[in-house]
């Protein structure tokens, strides 16, 4: 139930893109996405609605393909501070407010 | 705008006892929910919290309680403190659906 992400971690030069993935083996209502630095709360990114969605905030964007019950994290021209681990959280229905967490992906930016 | 503020920020217990933890919600915010996360793993939905009744719960023993009080505020109780409880605890308000949530920056409980 628990949705899978991948990769599990990832290492990249300032400057240089990434993709997360989200992949779940139950039909979603919705994706959130957060991003957790080392000793410090989940910061919350963007949600996305079924119904097949892409989102943009700066150079951190995400789609969500519901037929696939995937999502994807695109992070552009990384900067040192999107270091942290990306965890994807799902919800199963509109009458469903547990959020299912992702066992996150780790991101380290070197300059 | 004060975000979403827990306390105590750290805990420590010894096994059998009991514990509350403490969450006010960002302003405007009106649902709270609980989150345990253990070292390395994503957080786990413990129960969420609207108009002061428990909603939802996730897969956690009856030992895990939690209140809302009418000012959106709420507690978790956990009795008879395992080993296997000690995690961070975290709080997290929204308002409505569909909003995403604001967390606290969460309550280390140690069990010893």
């Amino acid at each position: 139930q628990q949705p899978v992400q991948s990769p599990q971690a990832v290492i990249l030069r300032e400057g240089e893109d990434a993709v997360i993935n989200c992949s779940s083996s139950k039909a979603l209502y919705s994706v959130h996405w957060y991003r957790q630095k080392h000793g410090e709360a989940p910061v919350f990114l963007m949600i996305l609605l079924k119904g097949g969605e892409q989102k943009g905030h700066d150079k951190i964007s995400a789609s969500f393909n519901e037929k696939k019950q995937q999502s994807s994290l695109y992070l552009t021209a990384s900067q040192l501070s999107y270091s942290g681990t990306y965890f994807c959280g799902t919800e199963n229905g509109d009458s469903n407010y547990q959020l299912i967490w992702g066992a996150g992906t780790k991101l380290i930016i070197k300059p | 705008d004060a975000g979403v503020t827990q306390s105590p920020t750290h805990l420590i217990k010894t096994r059998g006892q009991q514990v509350t933890l403490r969450c006010s919600p960002k302003s405007g915010h009106d649902t709270v929910s609980w989150y345990q996360q253990a070292l390395g793993q994503g957080p786990q939905f413990i129960f969420q919290y609207y108009e002061e009744e428990e909603r939802q719960r996730g897969n956690f023993p009856d030992r895990f309680s939690g209140h809302q009080f009418p000012n959106y505020s709420s507690e978790l109780n956990v009795n008879a403190l395992l080993l296997g409880d000690s995690a961070l605890y975290l709080c997290a308000s929204s308002f409505r659906k569909n909003y995403g949530y604001t967390f606290g920056s969460g309550t280390r409980l140690t069990v010893v």
